[in-house]
């Protein structure tokens, strides 16, 4: 397809197992993002990088979350040591570099990584 | 730092009521504004969007004029569907775009 793809769609695991999650920007989309979406909450930023670097991730709530992004594509966001708190949808966005050469602003989202932390 | 306030929901309407769901934001300099769009079981989409004081960025019947006197930007329709039930969320990006920030949605159900 041709939109961002992310997976898994969802994750139950237990509280102190590590997880991966994946996201698949859109080809050629230079920006990608990942946020947080928990009930009752708006969506929290966690990371943005531009190509491979992460310029932004000043989101990232804890040295337990990290992630990475290879080749200015797919990219991973990994959380050890899950805790509870960690329950929530986890969104990855890409976005288009406009002609200037900033970025649009225009985010086009995935589903989302649904996270259960028992 | 940059934030949007937008009403708590959720908003409960009859079919072809008039919307408003409000959104005020704070922000240095001169941010783009952006509504998106969650249907149930979807991901976030753009619904419109607006990049200077005074744009009026439209889309599928819904309206939002970007005020920067009252630093407002509220999502305006003159008659709701019950395919409209949705979660709606305001957004801003600074000039030059890295991030968004959201404010924390507004539900919105549209009864027959």
């Amino acid at each position: 397809g041709a939109g961002v793809s992310q997976s898994p769609s969802n994750k139950v695991t237990e509280k102190g197992k590590d997880v991966e999650l994946r996201c698949d920007p859109i080809s050629g989309h230079t920006a990608l993002y990942w946020y947080r979406q928990s009930l009752g909450q708006g969506l929290e930023f966690l990371i943005y990088f531009q190509g491979n670097s992460a310029p932004d991730k000043s989101g990232l709530p804890s040295d337990r979350f990290s992630a990475e992004r290879t080749g200015g594509s797919v990219s991973t966001l990994t959380i050890q040591r899950t805790q509870q708190e960690d329950s929530a949808v986890y969104l990855c966005a890409s976005s288009p570099r406009a002609s200037g050469g900033t970025n649009t602003g225009e985010l086009f989202f995935g589903e989302g990584s649904r996270l259960t932390v028992l | 730092g940059n934030s949007v306030t937008q009403m708590e929901g959720p908003v409960t309407l009859s079919e072809e009521a008039f919307l408003t769901i409000n959104c005020t934001y704070t922000a240095t300099g001169y941010p783009s504004l952006f509504w998106y769009v969650q249907y149930p079981g979807e991901g976030l989409q753009l619904l419109l969007k607006a990049t200077k004081a005074d744009d009026k960025g439209s889309n599928k019947g819904f309206e939002a004029t970007y005020r920067k006197e009252t630093t407002s930007f509220h999502l305006e329709k003159g008659s709701v569907q019950v395919s409209d039930s949705a979660v709606y969320f305001c957004a801003l990006s600074p000039g030059g775009g890295n991030k968004l920030t959201f404010g924390t949605g507004t539900q919105l159900k549209v009864e027959l």
